[in-house]
């Protein structure tokens, strides 16, 4: 069984702060991937990341991918309270069928006006 | 934009009962998925499909679960006899193939009392 593993399971942070959560594993990823998902619906694709070293960004949102490919952290600055919310690293592995996911447990954003 | 719509987003049954639940995918998407999430847990994989069989199922996917493409459209999971620990959040993916991309329904609740 392959772990993922996502810190912190929590943040609460004021509007306005930059935060970072992180996402590893012991194995190589193949591609990662990271998800948002609000309360009783399904996790929505941010980003992908494949090549080691990639850096994505998404208007307030840094991806980083390690040159490894065994961690990625994704980077808000400048949080708003619009970015609370459940965010989820979800990477397959090599050898792994196509779209095998392994999901981490989430870290719970919450971002205070 | 094209999504993964999912029927019924909740469903109460009795154990013992057979459940049902329905995804229909982004039409041109190749791959199929059902996800499932406990309540406080992470994302799990149960199973893929793709060219009408099985690629690939974990194990919590075991004889009381099975899946159908019975028409061009839709993509079923059929839990036999449900039992409690049944109950969770099923998600349905689909994909092209692409790096592990995955788009996701909104989910179907099933509680098993």
């Amino acid at each position: 069984t392959q772990l993922l593993e996502q810190s912190p399971q929590f943040l609460s942070i004021q509007e306005g702060e930059n935060l970072t959560v992180y996402c590893n594993s012991s194995s190589v990823f193949s591609s990662l991937q990271w998800y948002r998902q609000e309360p009783g619906e399904g996790p929505v694709l941010l980003v992908t990341v494949v090549t080691g070293g990639e850096v994505k960004k998404l208007k307030r949102l840094t991806f980083q991918f390690g040159d490894a490919r065994k961690d990625s952290s994704l980077h808000i600055t400048a949080a708003q309270p619009g970015d609370t919310g459940l965010y989820l690293c979800a990477g397959a592995f090599r050898g792994s069928t196509l779209g095998r996911l392994y999901f981490g447990r989430g870290t719970q954003l919450t971002v205070w006006p | 934009e094209p999504e993964v719509t999912q029927t019924p987003s909740h469903q109460v049954t009795q154990m013992g009962q057979e459940v049902i639940l329905r995804c229909v995918p982004i039409s041109n998407h190749l791959y199929f998925y059902w996800y499932r999430q406990i309540l406080g847990q992470k994302v799990e994989f149960l199973v893929s499909f793709y060219n009408n069989e099985i690629s690939e199922k974990s194990e919590i996917f075991d004889d009381q679960f099975s899946v159908e493409r019975p028409d061009g459209s839709n993509f079923t999971l059929k839990i036999r006899s449900t039992k409690l620990e049944d109950s969770a959040m099923y998600f349905c993916a689909s994909g092209r193939g692409a790096a592990n991309v995955l788009t996701f329904g909104a989910g179907s609740r099933l509680t098993v009392l």
